[in-house]
Formats: C-alpha cells, sequence, structure tokens
C-alpha cells in the first residue's frame, strides 16, 4: 500500500517553544492531508484538512493560530505548534488519500510531550 | 452527521479463535469504509477498505463486510493469533473530499 511518513516521531520540548511536524506522502501526491490528535485511550480528533496551495480548514474548537499548517507541495505537509504548553502533548497522526481509490493512509504518529 | 460505533469496546480470546468485530454507523450513504489496525503508540495500518458498492473484502485471515442500507460492517478475523493483539478501528468517509468518521475501536487481546 502507499506509504506516509511522518517526522519526528517523538519530540520533547520546553514550554513556549514551537515544534513542526513534517507529513509526506511517499509514492503518491496529495492535494488533500488531514491533521489528527489522539489523547490516551481514545480515538482519533480530527484537527484540520490541510489543501495544498491554500489555507487550511479547522475544526471547530481548534485554534488556527496555535496549530499552523502548511501545505507547500503535493508530498508535504507540515503541522506547527506554536508556543506550546504541556496541554498540547499528545499523539498526532496525518492522513492523505489516494486520489483512484479514496483510501487514506496514515502516517506513523509523531508524539509530542510539552516540559 | 455521521457517528460510528463499534462494539464490543474491548475483547479477550484464546489463540485459535475466530472472532467478530462490529461497526455500525448512522448515516448510510458513505462513499467508503475503513478497517485499521492500530498498535500502542502506533499509527494506524489500513487493513481493508470497502468501496461502497462493494459487499465485502478479504485479505488473508480478515474478511470485512459491509451492508450499507443497515448502516452495518463486521470485521471477522479467522484463526485469532497473539500477533492480532491491537485496537482495531472502523471508520466511514462520506464523500471523496471528507476525512473519516472513526468509531472508537475494538481493544483486542488474544492470549496465547
Amino acid at each position: 500500500g502507499a506509504v506516509v511518513s511522518q517526522h519526528p516521531s517523538r519530540v520533547i520540548c520546553k514550554s513556549g517553544t514551537s515544534v513542526k511536524i513534517e507529513c509526506r506522502s511517499l509514492d503518491f501526491q496529495a492535494t488533500t492531508m488531514f491533521w489528527y490528535r489522539q489523547f490516551p485511550k481514545q480515538s482519533l480528533m480530527l484537527m484540520a484538512t490541510s489543501n495544498e496551495g491554500s489555507k487550511a480548514t479547522y475544526e471547530q474548537g481548534v485554534e488556527k493560530d496555535k496549530f499552523l499548517i502548511n501545505h507547500a507541495s503535493l508530498t508535504l505537509s507540515t503541522l506547527t505548534v506554536t508556543s506550546a504548553h504541556p496541554e498540547d502533548s499528545s499523539f498526532y497522526i496525518c492522513s492523505a488519500g489516494q486520489a483512484n481509490t479514496g483510501e487514506l493512509f496514515f502516517g506513523e504518529g509523531s508524539r509530542l510531550t510539552v516540559l | 452527521k455521521q457517528e460510528v460505533t463499534q462494539i464490543p469496546a474491548a475483547l479477550s480470546v484464546p489463540e485459535g479463535e475466530n472472532l467478530v468485530l462490529n461497526c455500525s454507523f448512522t448515516d448510510s450513504a458513505i462513499y467508503n469504509l475503513q478497517w485499521f489496525r492500530q498498535d500502542p503508540g502506533k499509527g494506524l495500518t489500513s487493513l481493508l477498505l470497502i468501496q461502497s458498492s462493494q459487499r465485502e473484502q478479504t485479505s488473508g485471515r480478515l474478511n470485512a463486510s459491509l451492508d450499507k442500507s443497515s448502516g452495518r460492517s463486521t470485521l471477522y478475523i479467522a484463526a485469532s493469533q497473539p500477533g492480532d493483539s491491537a485496537t482495531y478501528l472502523c471508520a466511514v468517509r462520506n464523500s471523496g473530499y471528507s476525512t473519516l468518521t472513526f468509531g472508537k475501536g475494538t481493544m483486542l487481546l488474544v492470549s496465547p
């Protein structure tokens, strides 16, 4: 199946710093990518839809100034958590879809810990 | 608004048993349905994709069925193995442009 890669897989940072997470579709182009957040023992919560060449669409309750999304190319979307605080500690996962089948593939996830 | 429910929330079985995981969704106008596996602290692995026009898909020991009219899907796992232990997530997509709506998952434990 198609491959979606996320980097870094784990990051620890101090409160107040910004962290960037990359999501790449390795063998297909994705005009749309999705960013999710997952709390322990909970299912995935959609944060935003990333659209190549245009602004991201954020779900209700997600601060767009806190979670900056950039989708500069058909294979790369980035999520930047700005001025991170301990409550931003979570597991962040991205996904990208193959246009011909509509199947969504997920990255390996990024564990963010804010001290 | 689409809602996805998975039953049971947790399941513990001895190795070798055949088992069924259930998924139901409220809006039958779906684009496709996917079953995923998630190991602790890991991302999601796509197991099976069923398009809205299909009734079932098979991959190895896994078989997923879809009954769109009743809003149900089942994932059948044959001859379960300890390596099958994971959380299984059902998710539906309502259009080719939307993302997936997830159920809360079934946590499966297969003991040797």
